[in-house]
């Protein structure tokens, strides 16, 4: 089955680029995401990649897809304290008969002035 | 109101309780979610609906009771729970003709804090 697995803290100063990282099982996955879920809130979607590319850029965030490794970063430049919450990855599967999306643990992120 | 509205927001409730959890979206959407977060470990899928049909009952217990009246309303009715069952609730959404192609992208509530005592 699907498996997402990500590491939960990462902690990082004011101003610096954060990367939060995540491995994934299914090959056959077609979309990767990324969301971000702050305190008393739900999911937001932060950005996804097509299995098919390898990189995406949108403003301060940048994804990285490394698909042999089933590898997949994001990386927020110039981090902001209202940047800390818990970043979630997921994975759409290819080989189900509808989007089922899985999600991996998420990562805790603490940014300190 | 836009988006995926949930309420309530907090609920506390005993074992032998029955509630349930409401979930309305305002985004033309028709496929809808119920999603369950604990504490350290990953989001789970419990139900999906499609045009009020439901794809995905993914082994939930019967104490937990999906009802999609409309591709606008989605409930989930709550009865004879356990205490492990208190969790964040999760309702979403995503526009149906994803649902099989394309990204299907998710647009979630702000979740039903679940207390069971």
């Amino acid at each position: 089955g699907e498996d997402v697995e990500q590491s939960l803290f990462l902690s990082v100063r004011e101003g610096d680029s954060s990367v939060i990282n995540c491995t994934y099982t299914d090959s056959s996955s077609t979309y990767l995401y990324w969301y971000k879920q702050e305190p008393g809130a739900g999911l937001q979607l932060l950005t996804y990649i097509f299995s098919n590319m390898d990189m995406k850029q949108d403003q301060r965030l940048t994804v990285l897809l490394n698909k042999k490794d089933k590898h997949l970063s994001l990386r927020i430049a110039d981090t902001q304290t209202g940047d800390s919450a818990i970043y979630f990855c997921a994975e759409r599967a290819g080989g189900t008969s509808y989007g089922k999306l899985t999600f991996g643990q998420g990562t805790i992120l603490t940014v300190h002035p | 109101e836009t988006g995926v509205t949930q309420t309530p927001r907090h609920l506390v409730m005993g074992m032998t309780n029955k509630k349930s959890l409401k979930c309305e979206q305002h985004l033309g959407h028709n496929a809808m979610y119920w999603y369950k977060q604990s504490a350290k470990k990953p989001l789970e899928l419990m139900f999906v609906y499609s045009l009020e049909e439901r794809v995905e009952n993914n082994s939930v217990p019967s104490r937990f009771s999906p009802e999609c009246p409309n591709s606008s309303h989605l409930f989930l009715h709550l009865h004879t729970l356990q205490p492990e069952d208190s969790a964040l609730y999760l309702c979403a959404s995503s526009q149906g003709k994803q649902l099989y192609t394309g990204a299907n992208v998710l647009t979630f509530g702000a979740g039903s804090r679940l207390t069971v005592l």
